[in-house]
């Protein structure tokens, strides 16, 4: 298995709702990651997780809270988004050594109406 | 100045060209060197990595890395319509962090 599964595929939700955005992966790949991507922009990173602990959070608001339940699985809970919030969140997993290039997964294109 | 620099393009090629696609970085303790494509609403693909000074070949596709110049660029050969994509150049700037640049658009004409 060399794929990384992403959850919904599209999502669209209110600014007073909570939902999450769910990832996995099977290649025993010990590092995950949670990147955002706006039109026409290069994916910019939010999260990182190394053996289910996160280990870098790019300054991101609280409104985002990522989680990582177990070595396979990540999630990402939203709650009281904004419209500019509206973008494609990505998610990814590495082998966690450096040197080694990221498999995405397809992707949640998210819109906060 | 941007850690990831790469002409936006688009960079227009006929069918059967070479492809050129280049790409600079800033930090110089930056090791590892990654080509992905991306098509439109789609998730990036990796497609070629590169470590070591020198030429790495796959297929179609070369990738060039010089640490003195601090450049990075990716070779198509043979370039065919559905190479047609955003390639973004991406580098570990840091231990678990890749950072991407903006990405060139290719067009490759029939």
């Amino acid at each position: 298995d060399t794929e990384v599964t992403q959850t919904p595929k599209h999502l669209v939700m209110g600014m007073t709702n909570k939902k999450s955005l769910k990832c996995e992966q099977h290649m025993g790949h010990r590092a995950m990651y949670w990147y955002k991507q706006k039109a026409k922009k290069p994916p910019e990173l939010m999260f990182v997780y190394s053996y289910e602990k996160l280990s870098i959070n790019e300054s991101v608001p609280s409104r985002f809270s990522p989680e990582c339940p177990n070595s396979s699985l990540l999630n990402l809970h939203l709650h009281a988004l904004q419209p500019e919030d509206s973008a494609l969140y990505l998610c990814a997993s590495s082998q966690d050594r450096r040197g080694t290039g990221y498999t995405f997964g397809s992707g949640t294109r998210l819109t906060v109406v | 100045q941007k850690e990831v620099e790469q002409n936006s393009g688009p960079l227009s090629v006929p069918e059967g060209a070479i492809a050129s696609l280049n790409c600079t970085y800033s930090d110089r303790g930056s090791q590892s060197f990654f080509w992905y494509r991306q098509y439109s609403g789609k998730s990036p693909e990796l497609i070629m990595s590169i470590y070591s000074n020198g030429d790495k070949e796959d297929g179609r596709f070369t990738a060039q890395l010089n640490k003195a110049s601090q450049y990075v660029s990716l070779l198509i050969r043979d370039s065919q319509p559905s190479d047609s994509a955003t390639y973004l150049c991406a580098a570990n700037t840091g231990f678990q962090k890749l950072v991407f640049g903006t990405g060139t658009r290719l067009l490759v004409s029939p």
